[in-house]
């Protein structure tokens, strides 16, 4: 599986967009870009994927760059409650299971 | 709908001692996973079972057994902890191996071995 780096933190301001970066030089043609996130404490919660198009949904978007060596998530307007580590994982669509966390980044929204 | 299970929420054993964390899902999902996270890192895959009757290794099996009780259920069983163990354990489920991999996860227990 091709690995990920992001940055280990990060800060944003409420209401502003959080653009949360990946790198994933060594992604193959099958493999997908997950984005979950922890909330501290809980156990992680599923945000987006994406093959090469770039993708919406009601939590954030997904921009994966023309090559796929690289994406960004953006929670467009963020809130306090987005305070979390954000892990971008990469993986096969039909290896089901195993996803393989980084250390992930550790966004802070602050008022 | 209570989503991913996870019984207990916290433990404390003496090393050598065994236990079972049990988690169970209530969403008819085909898969279930078992994860282990240490402090400031990210989760690690200890084992999973794909569909009922199965189970195979993740990352990080050693030291760990598992149980596909049925659909619903999976347990992972520490036969004789050790102090390496202490850990928050994640147990997730998916619809099945072969989707996207969206999993859901249950709230964790918190193992320490003292």
């Amino acid at each position: 599986d091709a690995k990920t780096t992001q940055p280990p933190s990060m800060d944003c301001a409420e209401g502003r967009a959080a653009n949360l970066p990946c790198n994933h030089s060594t992604i193959s043609g099958n493999e997908y870009v997950y984005w979950y996130r922890q909330i501290h404490s809980q156990g992680p919660q599923y945000i987006i994927h994406g093959l090469k198009n770039n993708e919406t949904n009601e939590m954030a978007s997904l921009i994966i760059t023309e090559d796929r060596k690289s994406s960004t998530l953006i929670l467009p307007h963020a809130t306090l409650r987005d305070t979390a580590v954000y892990y971008c994982i990469v993986g096969p669509y039909n290896q089901g299971g195993k996803l393989i966390f980084g250390q992930g980044t550790e966004l802070s929204v602050k008022p | 709908n209570a989503g991913v299970t996870q019984t207990p929420k916290f433990q404390v054993l003496k090393t050598g001692q065994s236990m079972t964390l049990q988690c169970a899902q209530d969403m008819n999902h085909n898969s279930m996973y078992w994860y282990r996270q240490d402090p400031g890192m990210g989760l690690r895959l200890i084992y999973y079972s794909a569909s009922e009757g199965t189970t195979d290794k993740g990352e990080v099996p050693n030291g760990y057994n598992v149980s596909r009780l049925n659909k619903r259920e999976f347990s992972l069983r520490l036969e004789s902890a050790a102090p390496s163990q202490t850990s928050v354990y994640f147990c997730a489920s998916s619809e099945d191996i072969s989707s996207y991999n969206e999993q859901f996860f249950g709230p964790g227990t918190r193992l320490t071995v003292l």
